[in-house]
């Protein structure tokens, strides 16, 4: 299948300082891009679709300032996580579907990003 | 509202012992139904897409079937290694909703 890769795997930063995470397609071209969050035991909430070229689709309850996301090429999509708070540590998860195979096809998931704010 | 609901929320098993994990889904024009296996501190690794009802799909140990309502994945035989958490997702209009993962222990 298709290959993601998310950078980096864990992070620590300080609070109010920010931190970026980016996901690659490694072997397709990916126009749309998905960031998720993720709590312990909990499912994956979608947080921002990142559309190659525009601006982000973000989810109700999503501060589109606090998470900064840019699709700059189609196979990058990053996430900046902006004056980063304690309660912003969290599993983050990217994921991207090979558009060339259609709309309906199976999504691809980076290995994740454990964020820590300390 | 589309709806993914999974049970049970947790299973052990014995190594050998079979089972079945369910995905009950409510959306308006599935466009697909997706099980993932999620290990801990990783991301969902991708198994199946089932799109029509009566398609089946194997690999391996499991197995997946898919009605108008609900998903099955069944595991025939289970070894410690398929110890993690099965999330099912179905696609509606355009994003993926993800039911909250059954989580799966194998015991030898």
């Amino acid at each position: 299948g298709a290959v993601v890769s998310q950078h980096p795997s864990r992070v620590i930063c300080k609070s109010g300082t920010s931190v970026k995470i980016e996901c690659r397609s490694l072997d397709f071209q990916a126009t749309t891009m998905f960031w998720y969050r993720q709590f312990p035991k909990q499912s994956l909430m979608l947080m921002a679709t990142s559309n190659e070229g525009s601006k982000a689709t973000y989810e109700q309850g999503v501060e589109k300032d606090k998470f900064l996301i840019n699709h700059a090429s189609l196979t990058l999509s990053t996430l900046t996580v902006t004056s980063a708070h304690p309660e912003d540590s969290s599993f983050y998860i990217c994921s991207a579907r090979d558009m060339a195979l259609g709309g309906n096809t199976e999504a691809f998931f980076g290995q994740g990003t454990r964020l820590t704010v300390v | 509202e589309d709806q993914v609901t999974q049970s049970p929320e947790a299973l052990r098993l014995q190594e050998g012992e079979s089972s079945s994990l369910n995905c009950s889904y409510t959306v308006s024009g599935l466009r697909g139904l997706f099980w993932y296996r999620q290990d801990p501190g990783k991301g969902p690794e991708f198994l199946f897409t089932l799109y029509s009802a009566g398609e089946e799909k194997e690999k391996e140990r499991l197995k997946a079937t898919l009605t108008k309502k609900e998903s099955f994945l069944h595991i025939t035989a289970p070894k410690p290694e398929d110890s993690a958490t099965y999330l099912c997702a179905v696609q509606g209009t355009y994003k993926y909703i993800f039911g909250t993962g059954t989580r799966l222990k194998v015991l030898a």
